[in-house]
């Protein structure tokens, strides 16, 4: 059975303050690893799929890596637009996912 | 690109009746398309997937009988909620993958509240 575990619960970060999100995952075979934004009362919104150690993708502010164990989100100079729950999941393709608890993610002006 | 739509993004109904939502695959056809549910500052919990022309199949702990999912084209999948009640309220959340890709594109959700 897929688990995966997201550190730390909650983060509360000044804007400009740069940080990283947790994901680790136990996996009979990996799929693919995804990382989802979520706002308050909405469906996630995709950011990002790794599928294999060493690999990594940006997107503006964001910075996603994959290890064999783990994959880390790291948020640069972050804006108060940022805050949000960020969810990470394990599955893809013809499975649904097995999301973790989610960071939730304060940025203060 | 990859937009998923859900109606009715909110439903209030009384225990003992149905309740029907769609997900739309708006620019994209999808063989699969999946249901979660999400409890109050809970995560997404898969119920279900569904593919186009086939039955879907259900999580364990998930009742088939109780959540009855369609998928009758490449574009659409439904969930009804059948003699829903107070436990069933829930945001129910649908997502669907294009053909040929892993990754797994959300609608907006359902709010459900059953009195």
């Amino acid at each position: 059975e897929d688990q995966v575990t997201q550190s730390p619960e909650a983060l509360r970060l000044q804007e400009g303050e740069s940080s990283s999100l947790n994901c680790s995952y136990t996996v009979s075979g990996l799929r693919g690893l995804f990382w989802y934004r979520q706002d308050p009362g909405k469906g996630p919104e995709f950011l990002f799929t790794l599928y294999s150690a060493g690999e990594e993708k940006e997107k503006e502010r964001l910075k996603a890596t994959l290890t064999k164990k783990e994959s880390f989100l790291h948020i640069t100079a972050p804006k108060p637009e940022d805050s949000a729950t960020y969810l990470c999941a394990v599955g893809g393709g013809a499975d649904g996912l097995t999301f973790g608890k989610g960071t939730h993610l304060i940025i203060q002006p | 690109g990859a937009v998923v739509s859900q109606h009715p993004s909110w439903v209030i109904c009384k225990s003992g009746t149905s309740v029907k939502i769609e997900c739309r695959s708006l620019d994209f056809q999808a063989t699969t398309m999946f249901w979660y549910r999400q409890f109050p500052k809970q995560s997404l919990m898969l119920m279900a997937t569904s593919n186009e022309g086939s039955k879907a199949t259900y999580e364990q702990g998930v009742e088939k009988d109780k959540f009855l999912i369609n998928h009758a084209s490449l574009t659409l999948s439904t969930l009804t909620v059948t003699s829903a009640h107070p436990e069933d309220s829930s945001f129910y959340i649908c997502s669907a993958s294009p053909i040929g890709r892993g990754e797994q594109f959300f609608g907006p959700g359902t709010r459900l509240t059953v009195l």
